[in-house]
């Protein structure tokens, strides 16, 4: 599987955007950029995925580089309740269903 | 809608001894995994079924881990005997067909200890 290449920590304020980046010179044509992201005692959710274009959903926006060697995912205003450890996995499409998991971004939101 | 439902939460035992986990997946998803996460690090797949079928367990330590899933529906792990090292957190999750890219809803997990 390809790998990506996150920071292992990162700190916002309540109500400001946040930009979390990531790494993945080794992509493949057909390797779909996946966000998901873990609360603490919970499971991981998912939050958005893209190929090429930038992709916005109700949870957040995805902007891809144009080479698609790096990705970054923006949460517009982050709140409290966004304060979660963030993954950024390739996932291959249509042969691939296996989401390989690195150790995430932990984010901190401050009030 | 129901997410995906496991138990129990927690489970603390001694070493060499057997546990069990139960998920129930989210209705109408056929495709389950089995999801082992240790301390700070992410989730890592340990098998994964298609209906009944573990079409992917190449993860999964065979010589104390076993799966079922019977009637293509919930499923449970087992792990006998339990070692030191099984200490985690065992997530569940499903989706609605192998290969889709859209998502995985995963279950809140069942944190062993094993002491």
């Amino acid at each position: 599987d390809a790998k990506t290449t996150q920071p292992n920590s990162m700190e916002s304020n309540e109500e400001e955007p946040v930009h979390l980046p990531c790494n993945h010179s080794t992509i493949s044509g057909t390797d779909y950029t996946h966000w998901y992201r873990q609360l603490p005692s919970q499971g991981p959710e998912y939050v958005i995925h893209g190929l090429t274009s930038n992709v916005n959903n109700r949870m957040a926006s995805l902007a891809i580089a144009e080479d698609r060697k790096s990705s970054t995912l923006i949460l517009h205003r982050a709140t409290l309740r966004d304060a979660a450890v963030y993954y950024c996995i390739l996932r291959d499409d249509g042969s691939n269903y296996k989401l390989t998991f690195g150790k995430g971004t932990l984010l901190t939101v401050n009030p | 809608e129901a997410g995906v439902v496991q138990s129990p939460r927690y489970k603390i035992i001694e070493k060499k001894q057997p546990v069990a986990f139960w998920c129930n997946p989210i209705s109408g998803h056929n495709t389950l995994y089995w999801y082992r996460q240790n301390l700070g690090q992410g989730p890592e797949l340990l098998i994964r079924y298609e209906n009944e079928e573990a079409v992917d367990d190449s993860q999964l330590p065979k010589d104390r881990f076993s799966a079922e899933r019977l009637k293509g529906v919930d499923s449970t792990l087992k792990i006998q005997p339990a070692e030191l090292g099984d200490s985690a957190v065992y997530l569940c999750a499903s989706s609605l067909e192998a290969g889709d890219i859209n998502e995985q809803f995963f279950g809140p997990g069942t944190r062993l200890t094993v002491l």
